[in-house]
């Protein structure tokens, strides 16, 4: 079992749907991460969490919205999106409070939006 | 400005080469860390080493090895004998003690190793 876990792999949906991406966490850390990635564009942070709090959430819109219930398990709820959007969105994880940290990504969640 | 630049884009080798990716970083800060990551086609970020601002000393791994120069703000990567399998887009990130949930990545350098 890989230590970030992404669910579903692939999704393909609508402009007017309404679904989720899920992101797990079994490396104890305390900060999740939503990157995305689009085509030969650098990585994008989304939004960060720490000790399930949103500290950082870079001007994304508000079609994407971020869900932290508890300190192992990340949402990214997903509605009216746009075709630009397809992309694909990688969760990660770190242990905040030490110096050093290092960040462990999830096999990312590839999203086409038709 | 950029913190981290990876100014080859893409780089083709034949089986059995060594390859060396080129990573620049810019920062203020005295502590820091560089990171860099493997990203297959499947499109997960793999984790492969972190170094900090203090320990310049190189790292082997295997067929893998890093060399950091802070004289030069560089963090480079090499791969000797290269093979298929390492054919994937590679990232260098770095973070700083201003704030370690910033990570900065680069615009990354796809290799491909052709048999």
């Amino acid at each position: 079992e890989t230590g970030v876990t992404q669910t579903p792999r692939h999704l393909v949906m609508g402009m007017t749907n309404k679904k989720s991406l899920k992101c797990e966490q079994h490396l104890g850390h305390n900060a999740m991460y939503w990157y995305k990635q689009s085509a030969k564009k650098p990585l994008e942070l989304m939004f960060v969490y720490s000790l399930e709090e949103r500290v950082e959430n870079n001007s994304v819109p508000s079609r994407f919205s971020p869900e932290c219930p508890n300190s192992s398990h990340l949402f990214l709820h997903l509605h009216t999106l746009q075709p630009e959007d397809s992309a694909l969105y990688l969760c990660a994880s770190s242990q905040e409070g030490y110096s050093g940290n290092t960040i462990y990504f999830g096999e990312g969640s590839w999203l086409t939006v038709v | 400005a950029q913190k981290v630049t990876q100014a080859q884009t893409e780089i083709s080798v034949v089986e059995k080469e060594d390859v060396t990716l080129d990573c620049v970083y810019e920062t203020r800060d005295t502590t820091y860390y560089l990171f860099w990551y493997k990203q297959p086609p499947s499109g997960e970020l793999v984790f492969l080493i972190r170094r900090n601002s203090f320990d310049e000393q190189n790292e082997i791994s295997g067929r893998y090895s890093w060399n950091f120069q802070k004289s030069t703000s560089s963090f480079n990567f090499t791969i000797t004998a290269s093979q298929v399998v390492d054919s994937a887009v590679y990232f260098c990130a770095l973070s700083e003690a201003v704030n370690f949930n910033k990570f900065y990545f680069g615009s990354g350098t796809k290799l491909n190793v052709k048999p």
